[in-house]
């Protein structure tokens, strides 16, 4: 069963930033934070991961709560490609550890 | 690079009939490999792993079945495919400590 719990959807202003939460409150201290993007009939697009740092890649930036209960994805400026829902997964790094997706965010960007 | 593919990319087929859905993984070794199902407006449920050819675990009981004759190969099978079969099936592979990978998915209908 998926460990995580994520607002049903959300709105965001085109070129304004998209600030996702997830809380994790049962977290493990080898479970990592992944996050995932699905557009609608896709599979999954891989976005984020992380431990306890913050992370930033090229899509998104990742901000864990000091007592890893909680993060945030940010999308820093929106764009209508962007609309998707986005998923938050707690699992730990070993191939042993499986994935459970709960029913995420619906992020609506909006012109 | 690591690529996953799925075929085929749609499928109609009749309550009672059998199915098989392939998944295959390139410029990877000994990857994890996974089936998921997503229902209409659901989020996605793991159904198969396999940590190795001829290595299957289930997380739910149902009416499928899956297969890894080969390490890049993930079959998914039915013999009497029923109308809560339908949905989008997803594969997708990962190795150990990184990220899953998701192919484009099969949508099946089942009527």
């Amino acid at each position: 069963d998926a460990k995580t719990t994520q607002p049903p959807s959300m709105d965001c202003a085109e070129g304004r930033a998209a600030n996702l939460p997830c809380n994790h409150s049962t977290i493990s201290g080898n479970e990592y934070v992944y996050w995932y993007r699905q557009i609608h009939s896709q599979g999954p697009q891989y976005i984020i991961h992380g431990l306890k740092n913050n992370e930033t890649n090229e899509m998104a930036s990742l901000i864990i709560t000091e007592d890893r209960k909680s993060s945030t994805l940010i999308l820093p400026h929106a764009t209508l490609r962007d609309t998707a829902v986005y998923y938050c997964i707690v699992a730990g790094a070993g191939t042993g550890n499986q994935f459970y997706f709960g029913t995420g965010t619906s992020l609506t960007v909006i012109p | 690079s690591q690529t996953i593919h799925q075929w085929p990319a749609t499928l109609v087929q009749p309550v009672g009939s059998p199915l098989s859905l392939e998944c295959t993984v390139e410029g990877t070794s000994n990857p994890n490999l996974y089936w998921y199902r997503q229902a209409a407006g659901r989020g996605l449920q793991l159904l198969f792993y396999s940590v190795g050819i001829g290595q299957i675990s289930s997380e739910v009981p149902q009416n499928l079945s899956a297969s890894r004759p080969q390490d890049r190969q993930f079959i998914l099978s039915s013999k009497k495919l029923l109308l809560s079969d339908s949905g989008f099936y997803l594969c997708a592979w990962r190795r150990q400590y990184n990220e899953q990978f998701f192919g484009p998915g099969t949508r099946l209908t089942v009527l």
